[in-house]
């Protein structure tokens, strides 16, 4: 299995509350995602990296920001939680980003946001 | 823009029945297709994979076969066990543009024993 770890792994907040969920990876892989899974539509982007510091948008990236200082780091942030990102969130990493390449995922992070 | 379409579910099979779960998908160039399939309660795993066109990606009994003609990429298997009870998830990532997955909406397998 890849090493890719998310923390937290389950999270219970309150709209209009600051959150950070974090992706690291002990893979040294240069692409890193952040998806939102939820029932009917499969997953969907919502950011990736292509390097440290080198980040671009998704197709629901609205009302979320990422950071990636480092190379195993990848963190999502949702400045503002409302009850809609209650959701499944899922990293992905792949090692250089090319199309024929496995993204390999990890665990889930379970958010409901109240 | 790039989609995938799965057929809905939950598809309810019996032991040792064969499996089909239909994927079409529309994407500018040549793509390439993936499996991914989820247990209860864990992330995604590659099933199998394909890259060019007539390619048949193939494990544990599963295959799918790049079709151009008809964008589709079909997942089979012969004889199901209870252990494939999962949410199968067809995706693509293309070869232009950014190298990200486009997943289909899932489709829930359940096998009776």
């Amino acid at each position: 299995d890849a090493g890719i770890t998310q923390s937290p792994r389950h999270k219970v907040t309150e709209t209009g509350t600051p959150v950070t969920l974090r992706c690291h990876q002990t893979e040294n892989h240069r692409y890193m995602y952040w998806y939102r899974q939820d029932p009917g539509h499969g997953l969907r982007l919502i950011h990736y990296s292509y390097g440290v510091k080198d980040t671009d948008k998704g197709e629901v990236s609205d009302g979320y920001s990422v950071s990636r200082s480092k190379t195993e780091d990848f963190l999502l942030t949702l400045e503002s939680a409302t009850s809609s990102q209650t959701s499944v969130y899922f990293c992905a990493i792949s090692e250089s980003g090319g199309p024929q390449e496995t993204q390999y995922f990890g665990p889930g992070t379970r958010l409901l946001v109240l | 823009g790039n989609s995938v379409t799965q057929m809905e579910g939950p598809v309810t099979l019996s032991e040792e029945a064969f499996l089909t779960i239909n994927c079409t998908y529309t994407a500018t160039g040549y793509p390439s297709l993936f499996w991914y399939v989820q247990y209860p309660g864990e992330g995604l795993q590659l099933l199998l994979k394909a890259t060019k066109a007539d390619d048949k990606g193939s494990n544990k009994g599963f295959e799918a076969t790049y079709r151009k003609e008809t964008t589709s990429f079909h997942l089979e298997k012969g004889s199901v066990q209870v252990s494939d009870s999962a949410v199968y998830f067809c995706a693509l990532i293309p070869n232009t543009g950014r190298r990200a997955l486009t997943f289909g909406s899932g489709t829930r397998l359940q096998v009776q024993p």
